[in-house]
């Protein structure tokens, strides 16, 4: 079983480009989100969605996009990157009966 | 303002000897706390949770304890090994806060042999 599955592991972009992260769980889980890890400011909730067709906003949404067509999908993207969003994005999915979140290996995403 | 913070940035333990990770909050409707550890390049993973119904937690070498009127929560490992080396993040959330995982800054934890 793979989990939460993240593409691209890293990817370098210029500022003013589009990009989209791509996040895919086998798990069936409802609830999904997208968190940046940034030093010294621990994991920061971007946006989740708790069933298909639902999305929400965290606490860091600016500049960022998510759409949960399917159950299974849970995309991220930056219409127009800026150097602030130059970080480490994780998907995540959570487990309903104990609250458990499970995640991904990461996303590094450098913007110049 | 951080809802969850972990105010020591790293700590260093001998390895055998018992290491102590700290954790305060300040929103009163968090009514359950996990603990996730993370390695370098990997997503983070569960540890153990605890919720606001009880004050301690243990697993293995793992305890957890809740102190609600301090509303602080702290992870024990003991003994203390090499393999603990990683970064632990202390998380909260609460029914009324839609379920959703409010995170500490984390803690490095290096535990030497």
């Amino acid at each position: 079983i793979a989990g939460i599955t993240q593409a691209p592991t890293s990817q370098i972009l210029a500022a003013g480009r589009r990009m989209t992260l791509r996040c895919t769980q086998d798990m069936r889980h409802n609830a999904m989100y997208w968190y940046r890890q940034d030093l010294g400011l621990g994991l920061r909730l971007i946006h989740y969605s708790n069933t298909a067709g639902t999305t929400g906003k965290g606490e860091v949404p600016d500049g960022y996009s998510v759409s949960r067509a399917n159950t299974d999908d849970f995309p991220l993207t930056l219409a127009s990157a800026v150097p602030s969003q130059t970080s480490v994005y994780f998907c995540a999915s959570r487990r309903e009966n104990t609250g458990e979140l499970f995640f991904g290996e990461g996303s590094r995403l450098t913007v110049l | 303002d951080q809802q969850v913070k972990q105010n020591s940035p790293s700590l260093s333990v001998q390895e055998g000897r018992i290491s102590i990770l700290n954790c305060d909050y300040t929103n009163s409707m968090f009514d359950y706390f996990l603990w996730y550890k993370k390695y370098p390049a990997e997503g983070p993973t569960f540890l153990i949770s605890i919720s606001s119904i009880k004050d301690k937690n243990e697993d293995g070498r793992f305890t957890v304890f809740l102190n609600k009127s301090a509303k602080h929560l702290s992870l024990h490992i003991v003994p203390s090994q090499p393999g603990d080396s990683a970064v632990y993040f202390c998380a909260a959330s609460a029914l009324g806060y839609g379920n959703k995982l409010v995170f500490g800054a984390g803690t490095i934890l290096r535990v030497k042999s």
